[in-house]
């Protein structure tokens, strides 16, 4: 089975503008997850979209936004980007158990985005 | 809210060495407890999980008890080698009914295995 694909793997933006992600996840998956990695603040919690609804969202401003497809895969979108967003953002995938929660998450290998 | 705290390293032994990285964490329920590993350039890789106490994950020789009475959930490997060196994360997950909360992660641990 294939694995979370990612594109692009590599970004280079300038501040200002904006940038849209894409994930598609494990075939059959229909969570889809996003985080941000940084150096200084790690790994945190983007949003999570099911049945292309978002069911949740971690601490980041209103530039941040995501959409699910009916297939299951995921873009997100930064607009106005700034500086401090260069980061790795990471893509999960994971299956919904019977109580409708998401069972554990499979990330794929990021799209590394640098602004400039 | 919930937090997960990790010694950050680098950790650095030498191969056949016993290996132990430390996790704890808070939480204002019961979470499931995971060890996710990153090589460079790569994504994370679900290493091993637990989903109630006293539930052992293991792994390609990897193992962690998750400890209710202690908050905890410890990465030991009895002898490692240098392909283990990586970054592993320690993370937790609640789910509030509402939707997933996503994965709280611990900092990181570099671990770095000497020939």
């Amino acid at each position: 089975k294939a694995g979370v694909t990612q594109t692009p793997r590599y970004l280079i933006k300038t501040r200002g503008q904006q940038v849209t992600l894409s994930c598609s996840p494990i075939s059959g998956h229909r969570s889809v997850s996003w985080y941000q990695q940084t150096p200084g603040q790690g790994l945190q919690f983007l949003f999570e979209y099911f049945s292309e609804t978002q069911r949740n969202k971690g601490n980041f401003p209103g530039r941040f936004s995501g959409r699910q497809f009916s297939n299951s895969r995921s873009e997100m979108n930064v607009s106005t980007l700034e500086l401090g967003d260069s980061a790795l953002y990471l893509c999960a995938s994971s299956l919904v158990g019977l109580g409708g929660g998401p069972e554990e998450q499979y990330f794929g290998p990021g799209t590394r985005l640098t602004v400039t | 809210g919930n937090s997960v705290t990790q010694m950050e390293g680098p950790v650095t032994l030498s191969e056949e060495a016993f290996l132990t990285i430390n996790c704890t964490y808070t939480a204002t329920g019961y979470p499931s407890l995971f060890w996710y590993v990153q090589y460079p350039g790569e994504g994370l890789q679900l290493l091993l999980k637990a989903t109630k106490a006293d539930d052992k994950g293991s792994n390609k020789g990897f193992e962690a008890t998750y400890r209710k009475e202690t908050t905890s959930f410890h990465l030991e490997k009895g002898s490692v080698q240098v392909s283990d060196s990586a970054v592993y994360f320690c993370a937790l997950n609640m789910y509030s009914g509402g939707g997933a909360d996503g994965l709280t992660f611990g900092k990181g641990t570099h671990l770095i295995i000497q020939p």
